[in-house]
């Protein structure tokens, strides 16, 4: 079973690049089953979903969302990662990384989360 | 950009149904998945294509989606239910959420 472990500051200056992994376990992103997805939670707020990454590296990001994401993979760590310039107060938030399957009855569904990391934007 | 609206707050006696809405433009013409997230844990998949449980989770969950609106409805609600829920479909290889339902088991 894919297990899947957010790591990162959790506190980081505006302006300032924040930069989280996800490592995974139980599974290889190589394996190339899966989509590799990043989602947020503002305090008191709905889910936001960010973008996702396939094994092959190829990227799809949230249109609504201002283009300053970046989402990448590291095959030889088992790892995908998540970074954001120039941050502000807004991108406080709870960051879980998440999976769907590439094939399959719950391919349109989020099957596995992380726990989530907390990530507050302040001076 | 695509939208899916829920009810702020339901409240449920244990025992009875409760049911929880989702409502956006023709959703009845994609899938429909539903979360549960418990206080302090990880959103949780509870229905995904409309109307299938995920593994563990008990029948007395269920899902409908028709028209404009998804409907997550748990017969018999237990305590343990209290929780948020969230509907999520996918628009335009864009995956949106609805912005949560507080269950309340009263």
């Amino acid at each position: 079973q894919v297990q899947l472990q957010e790591s990162g500051p959790g506190l980081v200056k505006p302006s300032q690049t924040l930069s989280l992994t996800c490592t995974v376990s139980g599974g290889s992103i190589s394996s190339g089953g899966y989509y590799w997805s990043w989602i947020r939670q503002h305090p008191g707020k709905g889910l936001e979903w960010i973008g996702y990454i396939y094994y092959s590296g190829s990227t799809y990001y949230n249109p609504t969302l201002r283009s300053r994401f970046t989402i990448s993979v590291d095959t030889s760590k088992n790892q995908f990662s998540l970074k954001l310039s120039s941050v502000t107060a807004a991108d406080t938030a709870v960051y879980y990384c998440a999976t769907r399957p590439s094939s399959g009855d719950t391919t349109d569904a989020f099957d596995i989360w992380g726990k989530g990391t907390m990530v507050t934007v302040s001076s | 950009s695509y939208e899916l609206s829920q009810p702020p707050s339901v409240s449920v006696s244990p025992g009875q149904t409760a049911t929880v809405t989702c409502s956006g433009d023709k959703l009845g013409d994609k899938y429909a998945s539903w979360y549960q997230r418990k206080p302090g844990q990880s959103p949780v998949l509870v229905i995904y294509q409309d109307s299938k449980r995920t593994s563990g989770i008990p029948e007395r969950f269920s899902g409908s989606n028709s028209g404009n609106t998804a409907t997550l409805t748990i017969s018999g609600t237990q305590a343990m239910d209290e929780a948020d829920y969230y509907c999520q479909a996918w628009d335009s290889s864009t995956a949106v959420f609805g912005g949560g339902t507080k269950l309340t088991v009263l």
